[in-house]
């Protein structure tokens, strides 16, 4: 089985404080994801990665930067948090680039 | 600008009955087509899924059926049961998949 573990279940942080969300996958894919989820607008891109080292920027990359050091690891990274930022975050990887395997996510939220 | 859609917040239904979630997209370029099952505290998982080149796809209890004409898409869950209660999301992907977009999801509730 596939499995996707994510750094933190829960998350508090202060306005402006450097936050890093972590992601390791054992299956060794070479995609991995991040997304947001909120309320009524559903799973969110911010940013993919196809490939150590690459990334590319998803719908909402704005606030974050991404790092992919090694294949099984995907870091968020928000450089200053701020109230707007507080969401469910979710990693995914896959293989093949369809069918997605997600992590249980990590509730973040900025006050 | 959303372009896949589930104008269904919720949906509730007798256990054994039919459940129909519906979706529906904007940009004919999605090829391939996934529904995903999300319960509380847990990431979603993968229920089925459909190629564009198809009209149906059926798993057990769950099809999926693809109407490209109207850019529509329909989970059938027969029979429902108590367990199936969950968020279900909808989701379309350009070719590769590396870009996914997701509907905003329907609660479904099955009432024992």
């Amino acid at each position: 089985d596939v499995k996707v573990t994510q750094s933190s279940r829960y998350l508090v942080k202060r306005t402006g404080e450097k936050v890093f969300l972590e992601c390791v996958q054992d299956m060794d894919h070479e995609n991995m994801f991040w997304y947001r989820q909120d309320p009524g607008l559903g799973l969110r891109l911010i940013y993919f990665s196809y490939d150590v080292k690459m990334k590319e920027k998803g719908d909402i990359p704005e606030g974050y930067s991404v790092s992919r050091e090694k294949k099984e690891r995907f870091s968020l990274i928000l450089e200053s948090a701020s109230t707007n930022q507080t969401s469910m975050y979710l990693c995914a990887s896959t293989r093949r680039g369809y069918e997605q395997y997600f992590g249980p996510g990590t509730r973040l939220t900025v006050t | 600008d959303q372009q896949v859609k589930q104008n269904s917040p919720s949906l509730s239904v007798q256990e054994g009955r039919i459940s129909i979630l519906n979706c529906d997209y904007t940009n004919s370029m999605f090829d391939y087509f996934l529904w995903y099952k999300k319960y509380p505290a847990e990431g979603p998982t993968f229920l089925i899924s459909i190629s564009s080149i198809k009209d149906k796809n059926e798993d057990g209890r769950f099809t999926v059926f693809l109407n490209k004409s109207a850019k529509h898409l329909s989970l059938h869950i027969v029979p429902s049961q108590p367990g199936d209660s969950a968020v279900y999301f909808c989701a379309a992907s350009f070719t590769g998949g590396f870009k996914t977009i997701f509907g905003a999801g329907t609660r479904l509730f099955v009432k024992a």
